[in-house]
């Protein structure tokens, strides 16, 4: 069974701060993808990567960088967290069997 | 421009009625679709894919590129049913998905 992981399932920080979401999968997974979900807008893709060190942008990057130094473990960062930032985050790996995307249990973040 | 449309926020309906989750998506190409599904307090996970071309948990879906639209039936919903449903596009040689809003779905008993 294909496991992926995050490393919270709630957060509040305050706007300014810098955080650090993390993501792991078991699955040997070449493709690691983040998500925002936020009601009325659905997913909406920030940040993929195919391989380790390698990242492209998604739809919505602004504000948002990642790290992808190991194949298992796909980070998300915000480095100036501001409150238009609040929102659901998803983190999904993929094999290459298209569109087939797993997802992790989503962290609630809070920029207050 | 790549799109998928979901113009349903909410759909209610009660126990053995049929369901119907409208998808209309837009991609210059041969797209592949899909349907992603989240219960409650639960991950989101893959419904089905139009090129299995199966039933899952008795929903079917339909690829019609005439109106470009990826419709998920259910003949008789039930309670469990209920969750949130997400129609999924994925292009040519990638793996990336460009998802719709979602539509809400309560079956009520």
């Amino acid at each position: 069974d294909v496991k992926v992981t995050q490393s919270s399932r709630y957060l509040v920080k305050r706007t300014g701060e810098k955080v650090f979401l993390e993501c792991v999968q078991d699955m040997d997974h070449e493709n690691m993808f983040w998500y925002r979900q936020d009601p009325g807008l659905g997913l909406r893709l920030i940040y993929f990567s195919y391989d380790v060190k390698m990242k492209e942008k998604g739809d919505i990057p602004e504000g948002y960088s990642v790290s992808r130094e190991k194949k298992e473990r796909f980070s998300l960062i915000l480095e100036s967290a501001s409150t238009n930032q609040t929102s659901m985050y998803l983190c999904a790996s993929g094999d290459s069997t298209r569109g087939t995307q797993y997802f992790g249990p989503g962290t609630r973040l809070l920029v207050l | 421009a790549q799109r998928v449309t979901q113009p349903e926020k909410l759909l209610s309906v009660f126990k053995g009625a049929p369901v119907e989750l409208k998808c209309n998506y837009s991609y210059s190409g041969s797209p592949e679709l899909f349907w992603y599904v989240q219960y409650s307090r639960q991950r989101l996970q893959l419904l089905l894919r139009h090129i299995s071309r199966e039933s899952i948990k008795g929903f079917t879906a339909d690829l019609n590129k005439g109106e470009t639209s990826f419709h998920l039936k259910k003949p008789f919903a039930q309670e469990e049913d209920s969750a949130m449903y997400y129609c999924a596009l994925s292009g040519l040689n990638t793996d990336k998905l460009i998802f719709g809003t979602g539509t809400r779905l309560q079956v009520f008993p």
